[in-house]
């Protein structure tokens, strides 16, 4: 079955920094990889996807993510953060058997 | 376009009630899906459902029933609460289960156990 691990659980980062989020994956094929956001009290909202094709992928919002099998990583980047980017991130990965697995989120606080 | 929606918003039980989440969607989606969303655990899969009448386990199913009698419905039934089970619960919904159509996720219901 696959798995995510999200190792950072708290990010703090001065607004106008660069913001960079880690995601590892297990999975023994190439998974479909998804970075969700979710803002307090909503539900999750797509920011990218990778499944196949060129290793990075640009999203909404100013977010970008490169996918290197040989480290099975899935980072999420954003050059230049701004207040509004503060929420909770998950990584997603699924496979072939209609589940869609979450790893445990990265909450991301940004500072004026 | 209404697209998911979940009912309630916020619901207290006590233990060993009985209660059904509600989750509907206009999208005319195949795929449905329930998760609950715990601190630090991410979001694990309940139940899901491939289409009208078709539906498996996910990750931790032990206490919750699904059906899906309609495309639109896919109800989350909690036979016998318990203050475990004191959670966020997402609906989500996609046209298929296919990499290239992402999940729509419902605002959420806030579930306390007492």
């Amino acid at each position: 079955a696959q798995s995510v691990t999200q190792p950072d659980i708290h990010i703090t980062v001065s607004e106008g920094a660069s913001l960079e989020l880690r995601c590892n994956y297990s999975y023994g094929a190439t998974p479909y990889l998804f970075w969700y956001v979710q803002s307090p009290g909503q539900g999750l909202q797509l920011l990218l996807k990778y499944f196949s094709g060129d290793t990075l992928v640009q999203g909404i919002k100013g977010f970008e993510a490169e996918f290197k099998r040989s480290q099975s990583s899935f980072n999420l980047r954003k050059p230049s953060v701004h207040w509004s980017d503060a929420a909770e991130y998950f990584c997603a990965v699924g496979a072939g058997d209609y589940k869609l697995s979450f790893g445990a989120g990265t909450t991301v606080t940004v500072r004026a | 376009n209404a697209g998911v929606t979940q009912t309630p918003k916020f619901q207290v039980l006590k233990t060993g009630q009985s209660m059904t989440l509600q989750c509907a969607q206009d999208m005319n989606h195949e795929y449905m899906s329930w998760y609950r969303q715990d601190p630090g655990m991410g979001l694990r899969l309940i139940h899901y459902s491939v289409g009208a009448g078709i539906t498996d386990q996910g990750e931790v199913p032990n206490g919750y029933n699904v059906s899906r009698s309609t495309t639109e419905d896919f109800p989350l039934r909690l036979l016998s609460a318990a203050p475990s089970q004191t959670s966020v619960y997402f609906c989500a919904s996609s046209p298929s289960f296919s990499p290239n159509q992402p999940q729509h996720f419902g605002d959420g219901t806030r579930l306390s156990i007492l």
